[in-house]
This record gives structure tokens, C-alpha cells and sequence, in this order.
């Protein structure tokens, strides 16, 4: 167990919906970092936050946003989803901006 | 522009040694990781190194670092049914990022 926890753990939903995924990071991690994982893309770096401020974005498309809140958890907000946004999330957290990364267990999202 | 390359499988017996094998292109990596990704689990981070050492041991694991040419190595000892995974190479380039790999998929045949 990592420390990282994610929820839901699975969500299947249907193209156009918007769906909010959570993540708690490690205690006393500052840094939270998505990525997206498909079987045809590998894994993505989408977008990392630290300490609640954007850090640094990846491949990360426009109808995606996220945020970190005062707690330190963090949201990855999915919008007029698409097929093609099948995946799995992984949320992973680090101790500052450059640590080393610990993941969550993910959340998998089906879009049907 | 900073790139992590590994194989996309590898298949060994049961009680053999596994090598997995990885490519980078940033010199200026500090550290250097592999992870195990179990069918259906998230990454768990296996072991590092960092960029001034040659070699890691951790149990069954040995890591070489090659840093002139870029190369970076999993050894696994003893292979089990268990260490069937996917296991990640990645690198922490310059700035914030960590640039990981495709993933190499290990088969063990028992």
C-alpha cells in the first residue's frame, strides 16, 4: 500500500457525461500527479500539482481540468467524454516537486 | 527531447534470471526508477538509483547504470510466477518532471 488512495475504484459512464476523480496523497506529500494509462498510449503524464498550484501539464486535453485544494487532496475533471477517454487514472504523490512518486491503485473509467 | 525506451516483453522460465532492459536519452538525470505494475494495481516503485552509482543490489534485484551510454538494467534473480508484471523504467529528467517508459511486459513460464 503506497499511502496514495484514489476513489472510485471503477466508473462507467457514457459519451458527453462529465466525471470528477479523486485523490488523496501520501501524508505530508505536497506534489499530486495524473496520469492516464490505455492500452494503445501507455502511460501519459497529464498535469502535476504542488502545494494547490499547477506545476507542470503534460498531455493533458482542454476538456480535462484539475485542481488541488487547501487539504492537499486533489480532483481530475473529466468533460464531453469520449470513447476514446477509456483508461485507466493513476493519481501519484510526491514529497516536493522532483521526489520520487508513489501511485494510487487508479480509477477506471469506461465510457460507453 | 527526453525519451525512455524499453522492450515490450520479455518471456523467461520459472528459476531463471529476467533482464530487462532501458534506454534514456537525458544526461542530466539525477535519479532513475524502475516500477512493478501488477494486472489491475497501480505502479509500486521497486528500486532506484541514483545517477552516480554504477550498480544497486536489493534481494533478488540488481540495477546497472551504464550512464555513458544511457543504459539502465533490472536484473531479477531466481524469476517467480509472481514477478509476472509490467515493469516501468522512468527517469528524473532535468526540472520537474519523470519521464517513463512503455512498460516491458514479463511472462514467466512455469
Amino acid at each position: 500500500d503506497s499511502g496514495v488512495t484514489q476513489t472510485p475504484k471503477h466508473l462507467i459512464t457514457a459519451t458527453g457525461q462529465r466525471v470528477t476523480l479523486r485523490c488523496s496523497p501520501r501524508s505530508g506529500d505536497l506534489s499530486v500527479y495524473w496520469y492516464q494509462q490505455s492500452l494503445d498510449q501507455g502511460l501519459q503524464f497529464l498535469i502535476q500539482y504542488y502545494n494547490g498550484e499547477e506545476r507542470a501539464k503534460g498531455n493533458i486535453l482542454e476538456r480535462f481540468s484539475a485542481q488541488q485544494f487547501p487539504d492537499l487532496h486533489s480532483e481530475l475533471n473529466l468533460s464531453s467524454l469520449e470513447l476514446g477517454d477509456s483508461a485507466l487514472y493513476f493519481c501519484a504523490s510526491s514529497v516536493a516537486t522532483a521526489d520520487t512518486q508513489y501511485f494510487g491503485p487508479g480509477t477506471r473509467l469506461t465510457v460507453l | 527531447g527526453e525519451d525512455v525506451e524499453q522492450s515490450l516483453f520479455l518471456s523467461v522460465r520459472e528459476g531463471d534470471s529476467s533482464v530487462i532492459n532501458c534506454t534514456y536519452t537525458d544526461s542530466s538525470s539525477t535519479y532513475l526508477y524502475w516500477y512493478k505494475q501488477e494486472p489491475g494495481a497501480g505502479l509500486q516503485l521497486l528500486t532506484y538509483i541514483f545517477s552516480n552509482m554504477d550498480m544497486k543490489q536489493d534481494q533478488r534485484l540488481t540495477v546497472l547504470l551504464n550512464k555513458k551510454d544511457k543504459h539502465l538494467s533490472l536484473r531479477i534473480a531466481d524469476t517467480q510466477t509472481g514477478d509476472s508484471a509490467i515493469y516501468f523504467c522512468a527517469e528524473k529528467a532535468g526540472g520537474f518532471k519523470t519521464i517513463f517508459g512503455a512498460g516491458t511486459r514479463l511472462f514467466v513460464k512455469a
